[in-house]
C-alpha cells in the first residue's frame, strides 16, 4: 500500500475485554515500532521490531501488553484484559533501518469504558 | 527522560515566524521533528545528527546545538498549512528509540 495501514481506526472495550489492534506497514520495511499516545501527549515507545525479531518491548507497560510480528510484516498489537488507563491512540510506525525517517499510520484510537 | 518543548502553544498570523524549542538533560545522538494534524498521523519533517548541522526543508529548518542538547525549529513566513503540532524526539544513542517531547501546539490564522 501507499502509507502504513492500521485497523480499526476506533475501537471502544469494555473493562476486562482483550482487544486486537493491527497494523500494516510499508511494503518492504524492515523495521516496525508501536508507540502508545495519550490526550494531548506525545507519542510514548513501546516496542521495536527487526523483522520478525522484537528487539524492544521495553515500553510496554505491563505483561498484559503483548505484540507480534510472526513472519516481518504485518503485526498485531494485543492487550489483555484492558483498564481504562489504556485509553489512547495506539500508532504504528515503519522503516527500512531503524534510526531514519518514521512513516506513521493514523492510529487505532482505543477507549475503555 | 522526555525532551522539554517550548512553548507549549503559539498563535501566529499568516507569514509571521515562529521558533521551537527543543531541549533534553541528556547527551543526545540525534533529533527528530515531526508535525502532527488533529486525528492524523505524526509527519516526518526532519533529522538532526550530533554535529551542530542545520538543515533546512523549504521554508522550515532546524539546528542541534550538540554542547548544550538543544535543538531549535524555524518556521519562516508562515502558512495556513503550518498548523499543527510539533513534536520533537531525542534518540540517546539506540539507533531506533525516539523518547518525544509533549508537543507544541501551533495555530496560523489568515
Amino acid at each position: 500500500g501507499a502509507g502504513v495501514s492500521q485497523s480499526p481506526r476506533y475501537k471502544v472495550a469494555k473493562r476486562g475485554q482483550d482487544v486486537a489492534l493491527r497494523c500494516d506497514p510499508i511494503s518492504g520495511h524492515v523495521s516496525l515500532f508501536w508507540y502508545q499516545q495519550a490526550l494531548g501527549q506525545g507519542p510514548e515507545f513501546l516496542t521495536y521490531f527487526q523483522n520478525e525479531a522484537q528487539l524492544d518491548k521495553s515500553g510496554l507497560p505491563s505483561d498484559r501488553f503483548f505484540a507480534e510480528r510472526p513472519e516481518g510484516s504485518v503485526s498485531t498489537l494485543k492487550i489483555q484484559r484492558t483498564q481504562q488507563e489504556d485509553s489512547a491512540v495506539y500508532l504504528c510506525a515503519s522503516n527500512w533501518r531503524g534510526g531514519e525517517k518514521l512513516f506513521f499510520g493514523s492510529g487505532t484510537q482505543l477507549s475503555v469504558l | 527522560q522526555q525532551p522539554v518543548q517550548s512553548p507549549q502553544a503559539v498563535i501566529l498570523r499568516e507569514g509571521e515566524d515562529a521558533v521551537i524549542n527543543c531541549s533534553s538533560s541528556k547527551a543526545l545522538y540525534s533529533v527528530h521533528w515531526y508535525r502532527q494534524k488533529h486525528g492524523e498521523a505524526p509527519v516526518f519533517l526532519m533529522i538532526l545528527l550530533k554535529g551542530g548541522e542545520q538543515k533546512g526543508h523549504e521554508k522550515i529548518s532546524a539546528s542541534f546545538n550538540e554542547k548544550k542538547q538543544q535543538s531549535s525549529l524555524y518556521l519562516t513566513a508562515s502558512q495556513l498549512s503550518y498548523s499543527g503540532t510539533y513534536f520533537c524526539g531525542t534518540d540517546r544513542g539506540s539507533n531506533y528509540k525516539l523518547t518525544f517531547g509533549k508537543g507544541t501546539l501551533l495555530t496560523v490564522n489568515p
